[in-house]
């Protein structure tokens, strides 16, 4: 069965620090990646995703993630974080092909200082 | 122009009450999900819908039944409620198994 983890479990950065956030997944055929972030009291929201092509994607709010998929990793980025990126960041993996759920990581919380 | 709406958005009742939540999307998405969200953040699907079709039955106790009356409306019925189903609720919806739109939540609390 596919598993996601995300092995940070809480961050803490000033702003401006640059960010990279783990995520690793046990499948190693065919997949769909996603990173979602949670703002403190909101609903999930797409940050990016990744089906095929280009393994570097670029999201919304300057983050960025790579696909490697010699490491099953799919690392979100952020070159230089906001007070306002303090968030839940959840990676999630849909496969499997046919796999009609997306599995969950545990999700990482993070701080940004201002 | 909300998306993915539930409602309540807030729900406090008493042990061994019956309670629904319910779920709408009109962004025409051929599936809907409810995720349950614990206290430390955890997010765990529950059922999901492709077309009003049952296709994820997570093990969930069967006090929750969920029900489709159609494709833009996922209800979600909790029978004799117990202090462990406190969490917060997430509908979402999705159009060929892509990426997820959630609803704004609903937070249970059981008393």
């Amino acid at each position: 069965a596919q598993s996601v983890s995300q092995h940070n479990h809480h961050v803490i950065l000033s702003e401006a620090a640059s960010l990279e956030l783990g995520c690793n997944y046990s499948y190693g055929g065919t997949v769909n990646l996603f990173w979602y972030v949670q703002y403190p009291g909101q609903h999930l929201q797409l940050l990016l995703k990744y089906f095929s092509g280009d393994p570097l994607v670029k999201g919304i709010k300057g983050f960025e993630a790579e696909f490697i998929k010699s490491k099953f990793s799919f690392n979100l980025r952020k070159p230089s974080v906001q007070w306002s990126d303090t968030a839940e960041y959840f990676c999630a993996v849909n496969g499997p092909p046919g796999t009609y759920k997306d599995i969950f990581g545990t999700g990482t919380r993070l701080k940004v200082l201002a | 122009d909300t998306a993915v709406s539930q409602t309540p958005k807030y729900l406090v009742t008493q042990m061994g009450n019956d309670k629904s939540i319910k779920c709408e999307q009109n962004l025409g998405h051929d599936t809907m999900y409810w995720y349950k969200q614990d206290s430390k953040k955890f997010l765990k699907i529950m059922f999901s819908y492709n077309n009003k079709e049952l296709i994820i039955n997570e093990t969930v106790p069967n006090r929750f039944s969920p029900k489709s009356p159609d494709k833009a409306h996922l209800n979600l019925h909790i029978n004799s409620l117990e202090l462990g189903d406190s969490a917060v609720y997430f509908c979402a919806s999705s159009q060929n198994f892509n990426e997820q739109f959630f609803g704004p939540g609903t937070r249970l609390t059981v008393l």
